[in-house]
């Protein structure tokens, strides 16, 4: 089946450490995201990447990084310079720039930090 | 810097009721503004607004864009329970890549 999968569902970390959060997709899409939800707001976009090798800051990049070596994966890694990493991270794609359709998610990581 | 502002941000109505949600954007070259349904997880699409495609509808659900006046809304008639989420508003330009979500509106539909 074509889709996004995100892995994992759900993730502790121990302030001070690095972590990294999965998305895979199989749809052939050209662009990716990271967006951050918090409870009661709207999803913030973290990055996004259009193309393998290349990726933009979104709003609220400070404090995470991301890669873009495969068309099929775009891992997001949470650092410890984030202050506040609890939240809910949601993954998405989209076909490319020539062609005007709907973003696709992912079933989301939520992390704890403990 | 694009911008996307929702409102209201939530709403209670009783079963049978009609509820219209409202999104107001900027960006710069539209290019298209999309309607996104959370209930737990992850957002299921809705509807995909353009310049040559104003107006959508699917069942109960139909959605208009005012391309003048910047904004879209989104209408849902005869509202059910399985109608309680948060809906979110989303819009991209020309030229970029970039999705720029609104906070959402959280509807809660009781019996």
């Amino acid at each position: 089946d074509g889709g996004i999968t995100q892995s994992p569902k759900y993730l502790f970390r121990k302030e001070g450490q690095n972590v990294t959060l999965s998305c895979e997709q199989n749809l052939n899409h050209d662009a990716m995201y990271w967006y951050r939800q918090d409870p009661g707001q709207g999803l913030r976009l973290i990055y996004y990447s259009q193309i393998v090798n290349d990726f933009q800051k979104g709003d609220i990049a400070e404090g995470y990084s991301v890669s873009r070596e495969k068309k099929e994966s775009f891992p997001l890694t949470v650092t410890s310079a984030q202050k506040n990493p609890t939240a809910f991270y949601l993954c998405a794609s989209r076909m490319g720039q020539g062609v005007n359709t709907e973003a696709f998610f992912g079933q989301g990581t939520r992390l704890t930090v403990v | 810097e694009d911008k996307v502002v929702q409102s209201p941000l939530s709403l209670v109505v009783h079963e049978g009721d009609t509820v219209t949600l409202n999104c107001s954007y900027e960006v710069t070259n539209f290019r298209s503004l999309l309607w996104y349904k959370q209930e737990k997880k992850a957002p299921t699409f809705l509807f995909m607004l353009t310049s040559s495609g104003i107006e959508k509808k699917s069942g109960r659900l139909s959605s208009i864009l005012d391309k003048k006046e910047l904004f879209s809304i989104l209408n849902i008639t005869a509202t059910q329970t399985g109608d309680s989420a948060v809906y979110l508003c989303a819009v991209s330009g020309a030229g970029s890549y970039q999705l720029t979500f609104g906070k959402g509106t959280k509807l809660s539909v009781i019996p």
